[in-house]
């Protein structure tokens, strides 16, 4: 059984496009997150939602919004996009410290 | 914030040789140090951790030691195998984010 799950997998869309992202997790956890991951590989937090619940919101432009339903699902929209928007986008959960990731989101922007 | 710095940025091994990351943190507060694997094409796999309260932590091939007082921690991976390739990622979690090392990229040569 996955554990977190991401949909889709490769997302190829143009430039000035909205798209989302879709994350769930079947582990009972209570907080999940959304990662950067960019060219270099460097991971970089975006967003986490405890209890459905937004916590960390770091430095990301007002074009990505993130939104739980509830607390086994957190997806992320990006309006406008660009080509710096290129990334591949990981979802994570945790219930204290361990943090489980998901497959990843390969977003190409053209 | 936390600034996690990793070295080395590439390590190649010959099979069955050990191999040796480390890392250092900044901020003191930081309690909890978990290190993933991330192989090509898939999610970042957490394969150990280490709480502040210990020194080190050993679980069959993979060990990681913690030094606080200097601020560094390093996994060691013994007795190489191919299936060690890929990106290792060290990360430090202060009081609610982990903030991750730019990531080693291991190669296991047969």
């Amino acid at each position: 059984d996955t554990a977190v799950s991401q949909t889709p997998k490769y997302l190829v869309t143009q430039m000035g496009n909205d798209k989302s992202i879709k994350c769930e997790q079947n582990l009972g956890h209570d907080t999940m997150y959304w990662y950067k991951q960019d060219s270099k590989k460097f991971l970089k937090i975006m967003f986490s939602y405890n209890n459905k619940e937004l916590i960390i919101n770091e430095t990301v432009p007002n074009r990505f919004s993130p939104k739980s339903p509830d607390k086994a699902h957190l997806n992320l929209h990006i309006n406008s996009l660009e080509l710096g928007d290129s990334a591949v986008y990981f979802c994570a959960s945790s219930q204290f410290h361990e943090q489980y990731f998901g497959p990843g989101t390969r977003l190409t922007v053209t | 914030g936390e600034n996690v710095e990793q070295h080395p940025s590439t390590l190649s091994v010959q099979e069955g040789d050990s191999a040796v990351i480390k890392c250092t943190y900044s901020d003191s507060a930081s309690n909890y140090f978990p290190w993933y694997k991330q192989e090509l094409g898939k999610g970042p796999q957490l394969i150990i951790d280490i709480r502040s309260n210990v020194g080190e932590k050993k679980d069959q091939r993979i060990a990681v030691t913690l030094n606080k007082t200097a601020k560094h921690f390093s996994l060691h991976i013994t007795e190489t195998q191919p299936e060690d390739s890929a990106v290792y990622f060290c990360a430090a979690r202060d009081d609610y984010k982990l903030s991750f090392g730019a990531g080693t990229t291991v190669t296991v040569r047969a």
